[in-house]
């Protein structure tokens, strides 16, 4: 089965970038395609990454996604973060078995 | 604007059932593939079920641990997704979320709280 792992969890300061990491296993990322999820606390999640690379209207383009098929991963960048960025992240894709597979989540501490 | 908004959630006991829904707005709800995610508290999202489109065949597929179970249908007429969920354990305890696929983005709802407890 295919799956997905994050980092638990990443900080950085106002201003900066960040990468989070989405590691596919038991098959290749780059075979389907991957959302990201920002999910803010106590409010359900919204896509602000789609089809690896493309963001929603209305998402910032300090928001980025990128496959590498080598590492067999996927990243979302934030870059000039902002204190309303902070939030847990989800990376998803599909696999034959289940249609959607997330990862286990990454919680992003701006400070 | 695309609105989801689900309703139906609540207190139930082990063994019991419930029956959730999520009204679509502000898009065509017939063309769209419909899913079901839950969240467990303090927990990451976790992939339920999803229901396609009549074009695309209106099919249904399940995650193991609610297959036989949970039921996912839609009324095209009324815009609006269920998920009848029986035999419900403690596990199933989350909130849960509704979504539309359209033009490959994912939109979400609000949710609805689930909670399983004697």
């Amino acid at each position: 089965n295919f799956m997905l792992t994050q980092p638990h969890s990443v900080s950085e300061s106002p201003g900066k970038t960040v990468t989070i990491s989405c590691t596919g296993s038991g098959g290749s990322i780059a075979s389907n395609y991957v959302q990201w999820y920002q999910q803010r606390p106590g409010s359900a999640p919204t896509t602000v990454i789609y089809d690896d690379d493309q963001r929603p209207s209305g998402v910032p383009d300090r928001f980025s996604g990128s496959i590498d098929s080598s590492s067999n991963s996927a990243s979302l960048t934030i870059s000039g973060l902002k204190t309303e960025d902070e939030a847990d992240y989800y990376c998803q894709s599909y696999d034959t078995n289940n249609p959607w597979v997330f990862g286990g989540g990454t919680k992003l501490t701006v400070l | 604007e695309v609105q989801l908004v689900e309703s139906g959630g609540g207190l139930v006991k082990p063994g019991g059932s419930l029956r959730l829904s999520c009204v679509g707005s502000g898009f065509s709800f017939t063309n769209a593939w419909m899913s079901w995610v839950r969240q467990a508290p303090g927990k990451g999202l976790e992939w339920v079920g999803r229901i396609k489109s009549e074009t695309d065949g209106g099919t249904t597929d399940y995650a193991a641990p609610v297959k036989d179970r949970f039921t996912i249908s839609r009324d095209d007429s009324k815009n609006t997704l269920y998920l009848q969920m029986n035999t419900l354990k403690t596990e199933d305890t989350a909130m849960y979320y509704c979504t539309a696929l359209l033009d490959a983005l994912d939109y979400w709802g609000q949710g609805t709280l689930v909670t399983v407890s004697s």
